[in-house]
């Protein structure tokens, strides 16, 4: 089965910088996706950001970027110019490429705050 | 743009009471999820659907049942309600045959059970 880790329960930024939330994975599998979701106070689940694993390119959402390391079984998000907006739970996602839309496998999360 | 909607966002149940939480979806996903979030963790797959009349288990089912009589609903039952179960229950849904689509999370139903 496949697991993800978030070894950081909780970071913190100031405003206008950039921090790097951390996320490894465990699968035996080579052909994925992986996700960061944004869960702000809310409690909706926003997507942030998609890799497909076969792209070897870090997928780029304008102030959000991952460093996919496959060979780590890596995946870091990172966030440019943090905003007061940005202080939210990131979750960090699975998904197999095996067979049609199969579940998320989530980490447990990283709470970030943006000190103004 | 109603996405997926959830009912009830709040409920307060007693030990062996049951209840229904609502799901429906309004994008014709054949995918449908249960999910549940407890306190400081992520989120653990209940159950989920490929399609109306299918279902699987997943992670955490103990506890829960489900039906996918149509395309659009998904309702999720607790049918003796206990303690561990107080959590904050998210449904999703996402389209079938386009790879890596991701998944549309509802705003999530917040239930104690005391």
């Amino acid at each position: 089965a496949q697991t993800v880790t978030q070894s950081q329960p909780e970071m913190s930024v100031q405003e206008a910088e950039t921090v790097t939330l951390s996320c490894t994975y465990d699968t035996s599998e080579s052909d994925y996706y992986l996700f960061w979701y944004k869960q702000p106070p809310s409690r909706q689940m926003i997507l942030v950001i998609r890799q497909e694993a076969y792209k070897q390119q870090n997928a780029t959402e304008n102030r959000f970027s991952v460093n996919f390391q496959k060979a780590a079984k890596s995946f870091s998000l990172k966030i440019s110019d943090s905003q007061l907006g940005d202080a939210a739970m990131y979750f960090c996602a699975y998904r197999s490429a095996c067979s049609g839309n199969t579940p998320l496998v989530f980490g447990k999360g990283t709470r970030l705050s943006v000190i103004a | 743009n109603a996405g997926v909607t959830q009912t009830p966002k709040f409920r307060i149940l007693k030990i062996g009471q049951s209840m229904t939480l609502q799901c429906t979806q309004d994008m014709n996903h054949n995918y449908m999820y249960w999910y549940r979030q407890d306190p400081g963790m992520g989120l653990k797959l209940i159950y989920y659907s490929v399609g109306a009349g299918i279902t699987d288990k997943g992670e955490v089912p103990n506890g829960y049942n489900v039906s996918r009589s149509t395309t659009e609903d998904f309702p999720l039952r607790l049918e003796l309600a206990a303690p561990s179960q107080t959590s904050v229950y998210f449904c999703a849904s996402s389209s079938a045959g386009v790879e890596g689509q991701p998944q549309h999370f509802g705003d999530g139903t917040r239930l104690s059970i005391l």
